[in-house]
């Protein structure tokens, strides 16, 4: 399945973080979302073959890579306050390879608390 | 903005079925429509997804009306591991197209 690290983070306002993710085998897609509490899971960007292929209405300061093992990151620079919440990583399968669908499958999630 | 509405939340009898309903009046053609949970704290879990048949695995059973104007999510033996809040999306299958995930349902099975 698909993997996170960490489990739990805490930085500072103005810090940096890189969140990391293992996708599913044999997935070359993904995605990454951010979950305030109470809230469902709002899409940051999407990675597909190492390019940025689609982004959310996030800031610049929300970056991220994908390696050729399909493994991922995401960065996010100058933490503020409100970037508390619980980041989601998603994988999925290459379309044509599943009756032609994208469904995505998450990962547990990092829980990242900025004070 | 999510294209679905959903009741914000249900309860169920534990070992009842458990018929979770939303509305997406606007889908279009070639909207997929997909169900996920999240068990509190955790990653949402796939369900179940389909186009205009319904479909059954081993998790659930999807029934999508003939207009495709609304859908129905069961859970044919509700347990009390199926508390979760469950999102209905509609997505079209294109890479780069995210799911838009609405606020859910939260079901309550109850014992």
């Amino acid at each position: 399945g698909v993997t996170q690290s960490p489990t739990h983070l805490i930085k500072t306002r103005g810090q940096q973080v890189t969140l990391r993710c293992s996708s599913q085998s044999g997935h070359n897609t993904v995605s990454w979302y951010q979950q305030a509490l109470g809230q469902g899971p709002q899409f940051i960007f999407q990675y597909y073959r190492e390019e940025e292929n689609g982004r959310g209405n996030f800031p610049p300061r929300f970056s991220g890579l994908q390696f050729p093992n399909d493994s991922s990151e995401l960065n996010v620079n100058a933490l503020e306050l409100d970037d508390s919440a619980l980041y989601l990583c998603a994988s999925s399968l290459p379309l044509g390879s599943a009756g032609g669908t994208d469904t995505q499958y998450f990962g547990p999630g990092t829980r990242l608390t900025v004070l | 903005d999510a294209k679905t509405t959903q009741p914000p939340s249900m309860d169920c009898a534990e070992g009842r079925a458990a018929n979770l309903p939303c509305n997406h009046s606007t889908i279009s053609g070639n909207e997929y429509v997909y169900w996920y949970r999240q068990i509190h704290s955790q990653g949402p879990q796939y369900i179940i997804h389909g186009l205009k048949n319904n479909e059954t695995n081993e998790m659930a059973s999807l029934i999508i009306t003939e207009d495709r104007k609304s859908s129905t999510l069961i859970l044919p033996h509700a347990t009390l591991r199926d508390t979760a809040v469950y999102y209905c999306i509609v997505r079209v299958n294109n890479y780069g197209q995210n799911f838009v995930f609405g606020p859910g349902t939260r079901l309550s099975v109850l014992p």
